[in-house]
């Protein structure tokens, strides 16, 4: 099993520019979360799906970010247009049952 | 709303043992996690207590867990720098079955 697996690890971008993270759950996990990571506010859940359908984005903070997830394999985080204060690190988890979140890596994100 | 707090900073010798805390609000939390965080790495799942128990013992770690005051305690035996990380507290919604609360973070440094 090669866990969560998240891409890219490190984007670097221009504000203004889109920007889209992805994020491969374990097979078999049926909820998906992402997570942004910043020294300032610690972890912030954006939003999580159940069985591909998105439960509860109270999290997401504007309307310039969306997350989808068209399969249970596959899910994206769409910045756009991407500003500076939204950078930080963005983790994605994925769950099934009770044994907690199984986390990525991460994908750092800079926006100059 | 549901909260999770923890002490900043935990600063031990190596060999001693490390003791971080945490308290929650939500009452009806089923499940309460501990995760350790490794710089540039993604939050691992270190162990989780059921609600209905008071404690939990797994090698080095232990557990403990008073409903009552609702307080959470993670006990590290024979602390070793590559324990050196930050450890996160979490808790598990009764009322969502997916979504953990997390605490901010406690940052373990131990010296040698």
């Amino acid at each position: 099993d090669a866990g969560v697996i998240q891409s890219p690890r490190h984007e670097v971008t221009e504000m203004g520019q889109e920007v889209t993270l992805r994020c491969k759950p374990i097979s078999g996990h049926n909820s998906l979360f992402w997570y942004r990571q910043t020294m300032m506010r610690g972890l912030e859940l954006l939003i999580y799906f159940n069985n591909n359908v998105p439960i509860d984005d109270s999290g997401m903070p504007e309307d310039r970010f969306s997350a989808k997830m068209p399969n249970a394999s596959f899910s994206t985080l769409k910045i756009q247009p991407s500003e500076p204060r939204d950078s930080a690190v963005y983790f994605c988890a994925s769950m099934t049952g009770s044994l907690g979140y199984t986390f990525g890596s991460g994908t750092r994100l800079t926006v100059v | 709303g549901e909260d999770v707090e923890q002490s900043l900073f935990l600063s031990v010798r190596e060999g001693d043992s490390s003791v971080i805390n945490c308290t929650y609000t939500d009452s009806s939390s089923t499940y309460l996690y501990w995760y350790k965080q490794e710089p540039g790495a993604g939050l691992q799942l270190l162990t989780y207590i059921f609600s209905n128990m008071d404690m939990k013992q797994d090698q080095r770690l232990t557990v403990l867990l008073n409903k009552k005051d609702k307080h959470l305690s993670l006990r590290i035996a024979d602390t070793q720098t590559g324990d050196s990380a930050i450890y996160f507290c979490a808790e598990r919604e009764e009322d969502s079955s997916y979504k953990l609360i997390f605490g901010s973070g406690t940052r373990l440094l131990v010296r040698p």
